[in-house]
């Protein structure tokens, strides 16, 4: 597509429920981030994927979260037994793996959770 | 010290001032720098890339001091449609943490009419 794709762009979900976020990212670009950003807050790095392994998990918050990519594309950021602390807009990100392309990062329009 | 630190405002200006913000960043081998714009409840997009000699866009100019470590960007004759969050991004040595790009928590800006 022309642009990165992300669904759903709200999830509403009950506390202790699992929740999955999808993006498709923008074809051919190999590098992918997960961020998540709180109200009024700045980003927080989750994971970088560069093609299906990601090097960078540090940002992680705890082992509820876990994401995957599979054939250089498509992610998933899966969180289990979500926590209201959980709520947030999650935000994907792509960009091209080297080169000059790889510091222009293309936003998805991000999916918001609310765990009640 | 934060590795990316910026000043987050509000910072409340009339239309047609202009204004700066400053950006700096801890680890000396950075190699790249941007700035970002993120409307309210949107996602960010790349404003400019930053270069060593300077570099300016129409009414943005954006600078580099490396000996400092600081980069900024001055808004010339404000426009409603300039008031957002504008975040510093910076680009560490390869395999520095976050996939190598840091993301500072950005600089509000308010153009009043």
């Amino acid at each position: 597509g022309a642009g990165v794709s992300q669904s759903p762009s709200n999830k509403v979900t009950e506390k202790g429920k699992d929740v999955e976020l999808r993006c498709d990212p923008i074809s051919g670009h190999t590098a992918l981030y997960w961020y998540r950003q709180s109200l009024g807050q700045g980003l927080e790095f989750l994971i970088y994927f560069q093609g299906n392994s990601a090097p960078d998990k540090s940002g992680l918050p705890s082992d509820r979260f876990s994401a995957e990519r599979t054939g250089g594309s498509v992610s998933t950021l899966t969180i289990q037994r979500t926590q209201q602390e959980d709520s947030a807009v999650y935000l994907c990100a792509s960009s091209l793996g080297e080169g000059i392309g790889a510091n222009v990062l293309t936003f998805g329009a991000g999916s918001r959770l609310t765990v009640l | 010290r934060k590795e990316v630190e910026q000043d987050p405002g509000p910072f409340n200006v009339p239309e047609g001032a202009t204004v700066a913000f400053n950006c700096t960043y801890s680890n000396s081998a950075s190699q790249s720098f941007f700035w970002y714009r993120q409307d309210c409840r949107k996602e960010p997009k790349l404003l400019m890339s930053v270069y060593s000699s300077g570099n300016e866009d129409g009414r943005f100019t954006a600078q580099l001091n490396r000996a400092s470590q600081y980069i900024s960007l001055l808004i010339r004759d404000s426009k409603l449609s300039d008031s957002a969050t504008y975040l510093c991004v910076v680009r560490g040595p390869y395999g520095g943490s976050q996939g190598n790009l840091i993301f500072g928590k950005g600089t509000k800006l308010s153009v009043k009419p």
